[in-house]
């Protein structure tokens, strides 16, 4: 299964309600998780299973999606939310998505 | 607290090998699978290994299959991966990570970058 992200780069400003989107080219049947990576850091695991809240991370992130289709969704975005966040699917395969680069406005 | 801490990482010739190590931590190491995943520079995440719990099954990328083997030692809670016949574009991060019973990897080394270059 590919995985498409959109848009590869967003800006916003502090916040802003922020939503990424993760699409595949197959039914995921929700087997989809998202990572934030900052700059010169390992990847960090926020939400697996689409939308379940991984422990110790923030409530202003949330995951949503089915089919084909997912987001991550950052409630009012924070300074320290810059990142590249990485949609990872695990349905078919094990793959992830080409990242979006999040920077503030 | 989960550590994870890679080695063996550094510059080799195309078509040389090297062996990484990742030692964990903080967890019952002989109870959960692990992947090695790698990053090449300023690219994406790629996923490239997956060894069970016991080493029961193995699982590797197309990319990869063939030319590198991943192996546990729950006795030293280490994890390896042997990588031969390595080419330029081999040259990566690579990180291991613990893995949640669904495949997903919750947590992360901090990585050991492998340059091949001539």
């Amino acid at each position: 299964i590919q995985l498409t992200q959109s848009p590869s780069l967003l800006s916003a400003s502090v916040g802003d309600r922020v939503t990424l989107s993760c699409k595949g080219s197959q039914n995921i049947n929700n087997y989809l998780a998202w990572y934030q990576q900052k700059l010169g850091e390992a990847p960090k695991l926020l939400i697996y299973n689409t939308n379940s809240l991984q422990t110790g991370i923030p409530s202003r992130f949330s995951g949503s999606g089915s089919g084909t289709d997912y987001t991550l969704t950052i409630s009012s975005l924070q300074p320290e939310d810059v990142a590249t966040y990485f949609c990872y699917q695990y349905n078919n395969g094990l793959t992830f998505g080409s990242g979006t680069k999040l920077e503030i406005k | 607290e989960v550590q994870l801490v890679e080695s063996g990482g550094g510059l080799v010739k195309p078509g040389s090998s090297l062996k990484l190590s990742c030692v964990a931590s903080g967890f019952t190491f002989s109870s959960y699978g692990m992947h090695w995943i790698r990053q090449a520079p300023k690219k994406g995440l790629e996923w490239i290994a997956l060894i069970y719990y016991d080493s029961s099954n193995k699982y590797y990328a197309d990319s990869v299959k063939g030319r590198f083997t991943i192996s546990r030692d729950n006795s030293k809670n280490t994890l390896y991966l042997e990588m031969n016949s390595l080419r330029s574009e081999d040259t990566a991060m690579y990180y291991c990570a613990k893995s949640s019973p669904y495949y997903v990897m919750d947590a992360w080394g901090q990585g050991a970058s492998v340059t091949v270059s001539s």
